[in-house]
């Protein structure tokens, strides 16, 4: 069975500083990957995604995530954070999946990043 | 064009209550989903609906039945409330395999 696991429940960063949430997956082939962002009592809103290709994909709001096939690792960073992007993050995993079904993402637990002025 | 659209957005139920939550897309999708989601746990899969006609099991399905009424709608059915169903509850769709989920704004459901 396929799994997230995001080792960090909570980051405060300083406003200006660099940003890295840590996502591992554990997935027998090679899966879809997915960062969405969580704001308080909104949906998810999709940062990125990486389905193929090149390793390191850009996403919206400045946010960019590196898979790393060797280390089962998804990483997201940003260079520089703003208070707005105080939210949750959860990285998920999704099975490649070809005839227009599909089965579903499994989420990890998510981070909660608290942004410090 | 409202994509995906749940109801109610709150509701308080009683313990062995039953009801039922809406989830409706505009988008054309094939594929539509419940998830839960609890502080600490985030989001697990409750059901899904991988097209029209077919619904599955997911990781959290005990306490819940599912109806893909039509390519547009499905519901999910609480028969008799427990309060370890309080959680806020998200409908979501892709269009094609596991691609970009969109999901609606939430449910939140208090079961007394």
């Amino acid at each position: 069975a396929q799994s997230v696991t995001q080792p960090d429940i909570h980051i405060t960063v300083s406003e200006g500083a660099s940003l890295e949430l840590r996502c591992n997956y554990s997935y027998g082939a090679t899966p879809y990957l997915f960062w969405y962002v969580q704001s308080p009592g909104q949906g998810l809103q999709l940062l990125l995604k990486y389905f193929s290709g090149d390793t390191l994909v850009q996403g919206i709001k400045g946010f960019e995530a590196e898979f790393k096939r060797s280390q089962s690792s998804f990483n997201l960073r940003k260079p520089s954070v703003h208070w707005s992007d105080a939210a949750e993050y959860f990285c998920a995993v999704g099975r490649m999946y070809s005839g227009g079904g599909a089965d579903g993402l499994t989420f990890g637990k998510g981070t909660h990043l608290i942004i410090q002025p | 064009n409202a994509g995906v659209t749940q109801t109610p957005k709150f509701q308080v139920l009683k313990t062995g209550q039953s009801m039922t939550l809406q989830c409706a897309q505009d988008m054309n999708h094939n594929s539509m989903y419940w998830y839960r989601q609890d502080p600490g746990m985030g989001l697990r899969l409750i059901y899904y609906s991988a097209s029209e006609g077919t619904t599955d099991k997911g990781e959290v399905p005990n306490g819940y039945n599912v109806s893909r009424l039509n390519k547009r709608e499905f519901s999910l059915r609480l028969e008799s409330a427990a309060p370890s169903q309080t959680s806020v509850y998200f409908c979501a769709t892709t269009p094609l395999g596991n691609e970009k989920l969109f999901f609606g704004s939430g449910t939140q459901l208090s079961v007394l």
